[in-house]
């Protein structure tokens, strides 16, 4: 099993609709979820992070975190065109002294005129 | 503040090459890292360091050695280049106060 997995995709959504990307991770004990945005050829871009289970909304997203199913998730309302890009998960998997995290090999967002 | 540059943007090697790649950071981050990035594949952590003087190990450090005797600077260090080496390498940092990490442009290595 993967430690941290998302589907590739590509998931494809209309303009103005809500994408949802959703990762799951294998280590109870992670504490540090981070969503990254990966435009093609440039570096990742940190969009949000979540610690507590719940909501956390910022503008247009909302990422959602549920430690007892495993699993963070990403809502992108309101979709444009320039959400258009890899959505990479982080977790920050071992409690330790540096913030070493894993990513999930990223899910690619189509947003359709 | 410039963030996190990294050089050189690009790069070709002959096998058995080597090279090294500049990361610095303006922002005093203590922890800085090394990641490559293959296609359609995750960000792999290479080296990781959390001040200056301090390295250690990630996920994928063969072939690599870094070195950090500033906390700006953390440059990676590839002395026999192979052709598995061809990758996009990323650098990050984040101040030891927080997870979240923040990304160089990427050097995108060629090794033929």
């Amino acid at each position: 099993q993967k430690e941290v997995e998302q589907n590739s995709g590509p998931l494809s959504v209309p303009e103005g609709a809500i994408a949802s990307l959703n990762c799951t991770y294998s280590d109870r004990v992670s504490q540090s979820f981070f969503w990254y945005r990966q435009y093609s050829g440039k570096s990742p871009e940190l969009i949000m992070s979540i610690y507590s289970n719940g909501d956390k909304e910022d503008g247009r997203f909302t990422a959602q975190l549920n430690k007892a199913s495993q699993y963070v998730s990403l809502l992108i309302r309101d979709s444009q065109p320039s959400d258009s890009a890899t959505y990479l998960c982080a977790v920050k998997l071992i409690p330790g002294t540096a913030s070493k995290l894993t990513f999930g090999t990223g899910t690619r967002l189509q947003v359709t005129l | 503040n410039a963030g996190v540059t990294q050089t050189p943007k690009f790069r070709i090697l002959k096998i058995g090459q080597s090279m090294t790649l500049q990361c610095t950071q303006d922002m005093n981050h203590n922890y800085m890292y090394w990641y490559r990035q293959d296609p359609g594949m995750g960000l792999k952590l290479i080296y990781y360091s959390v001040g200056a003087g301090i390295t250690d190990k990630g996920e994928v450090p063969n072939g690599y050695n870094v070195s950090r005797s500033t906390t700006e600077d953390f440059p990676l260090r590839l002395e026999l280049a192979a052709p598995s080496q061809t990758s996009v390498y990323f650098c990050a940092s984040n101040p030891s106060s927080r997870n979240e990490q923040f990304f160089g442009p990427g050097t995108r290595l060629t090794v033929l």
